[in-house]
């Protein structure tokens, strides 16, 4: 697609249910970044995906959290027996290839799934 | 560790201009990025900088010294609409982005 898609956009749900957030990259992109960002913070990593390589889970922040990536293409992050403190949004970015030396390799965001955990 | 340090909130008058700075550790460097994000909005790119130096781009321009561990960006002619949070993030040596918490501005007529 022209842009990194992510759905859905505001999930309001009850505490201790599981949630289910989608991430459809940029087309050719192989480096997917999830990240957290709660009201009037800065952004939080959470997991990262290049390509066909073992992610990089280290900013998940409990064992709740969990996500995977199929190839290429989509990724889903899965937060399970939600709590309060997860309410944020969650974006998602997409890269062409990772961060090296050239401004067209830049990570272009999603509008970010919106939880609220009530 | 890895901080990115920028101030948290900046003022500034329609038509002037204001200088965000951005500091952070040099090991492992991979690139200079500055996003702009707007309230309730996701972050859009702005510039990035890897060699020393000055980057204009219309009202915009970043510049950065690698070897003071340093970037700035310039912000001329403000405009009401430049009412944002501009996020600085540094590339490391894993290819990954260490984001700074923001520097919230705000724009006053």
């Amino acid at each position: 697609g022209a842009g990194v898609s992510q759905s859905p956009s505001n999930k309001v749900t009850e505490k201790g249910k599981d949630v289910e957030l989608r991430c459809d990259p940029i087309s050719g992109h192989t480096a997917l970044y999830w990240y957290r960002q709660r009201l009037g913070q800065g952004l939080e990593f959470l997991i990262y995906f290049q390509g066909n390589s073992a992610p990089d889970k280290s900013g998940l922040p409990s064992d709740r959290f969990s996500a995977e990536r199929t190839g290429e293409s989509v990724s889903t992050l899965t937060i399970q027996r939600t709590q309060q403190e997860d309410s944020a949004v969650y974006l998602c970015a997409s890269s062409l290839v990772p961060g090296t030396a050239a401004a067209g390799n830049t990570i272009y965001f999603g509008e970010g799934s919106w939880l609220t955990v009530v | 560790g890895q901080n990115i340090d920028q101030p948290t909130e900046m003022t500034a008058t329609e038509g002037a201009i204001v200088q965000i700075n951005c500091t952070y550790q040099t090991s492992g460097f991979n690139g200079l990025f500055w996003y702009q994000q707007h309230a309730g909005e996701a972050p859009t790119f702005l510039s990035y900088n890897v060699l020393d130096g000055l980057e204009e781009k219309g009202r915009f321009s970043s510049f950065l010294s690698r070897s003071k561990g340093y970037s700035y960006l310039l912000l001329k002619e403000l405009q009401m609409k430049d009412s944002a949070s501009y996020l600085c993030a540094r590339g490391d040596s894993n290819y990954q982005l260490i984001w700074g918490a923001g520097t919230k501005l705000i724009i006053k007529p």
